[in-house]
């Protein structure tokens, strides 16, 4: 059984300043690694699939890195703004994909 | 434009009553995924599509079914719901399972067991 884990579980944070969260997952036979934000009443959408050991992704203030040697990703925020409200799931796997809890981020105005 | 539609979005049936869920994709994308959420879980993966070869997970519930017709359809038959089906219902969509291909998940279907 996969044992994907993501911390914090919640998160507040104050509108302009920055946050980062946490994916682990099992270190060996590493396929990729995904993230996907879930607005409340909408679609999970894909963020980032990562594959390579010490990759880096961005996407506007968003940004994210992979160490599979440790297992573990870091998704960060920079700027935070209410639209970021949202959980984040993290996914581990090749045909079968494993998701964590997801951290619920809150931005408060 | 939603490219991965699920109806409905929510859906109460009774305790033991046969429901089914479905899922459709204007993607053509060759897998297709059922997951259950339920509240503060991970999502869970009840069984995939790989083309027309279906992969049920081991801890799949026997009362949980699947059927794809063809390539833009997935439907998730609930046999007999019991209040713990009560869960978030998502469909999801990949083209194939390269390494770098991203999840197109549906909106979801809210299932409430009374």
């Amino acid at each position: 059984i996969l044992n994907v884990e993501q911390s914090p579980q919640s998160l507040h944070v104050q509108e302009g300043d920055s946050t980062n969260f946490t994916c682990s997952f099992p270190s060996s036979n590493f396929y990729a690694l995904h993230w996907y934000r879930w607005e409340t009443a909408k679609s999970p959408e894909a963020l980032f699939v990562m594959t390579l050991n010490g990759d880096e992704k961005k996407k506007g203030r968003i940004s994210a890195t992979l160490n599979t040697k440790e297992g573990y990703s870091y998704l960060y925020i920079k700027g935070s703004q209410p639209e970021d409200s949202a959980t984040y799931l993290c996914a581990f796997g090749n045909e079968k994909l494993t998701f964590g809890t997801g951290t619920r981020l809150t931005i408060i105005p | 434009d939603a490219m991965v539609i699920q109806n409905p979005r929510y859906q109460v049936t009774q305790f033991g009553k046969p429901v089914t869920l479905s899922c459709s994709q204007t993607l053509n994308h060759n897998v297709m995924y059922w997951y259950q959420q339920k509240s503060s879980q991970a999502p869970k993966l009840l069984f995939h599509y790989y083309d027309k070869d279906f992969n049920n997970e081991a801890d799949t519930p026997d009362n949980f079914q699947s059927r794809r017709p063809n390539t833009s359809f997935c439907f998730l038959d609930i046999r007999s719901p019991g209040l713990g089906d009560a869960a978030m219902y998502l469909c999801a969509t990949r083209y194939s399972t390269g390494l770098n291909t991203e999840a197109f998940f549906g909106q979801g279907t809210r299932l409430t067991v009374v």
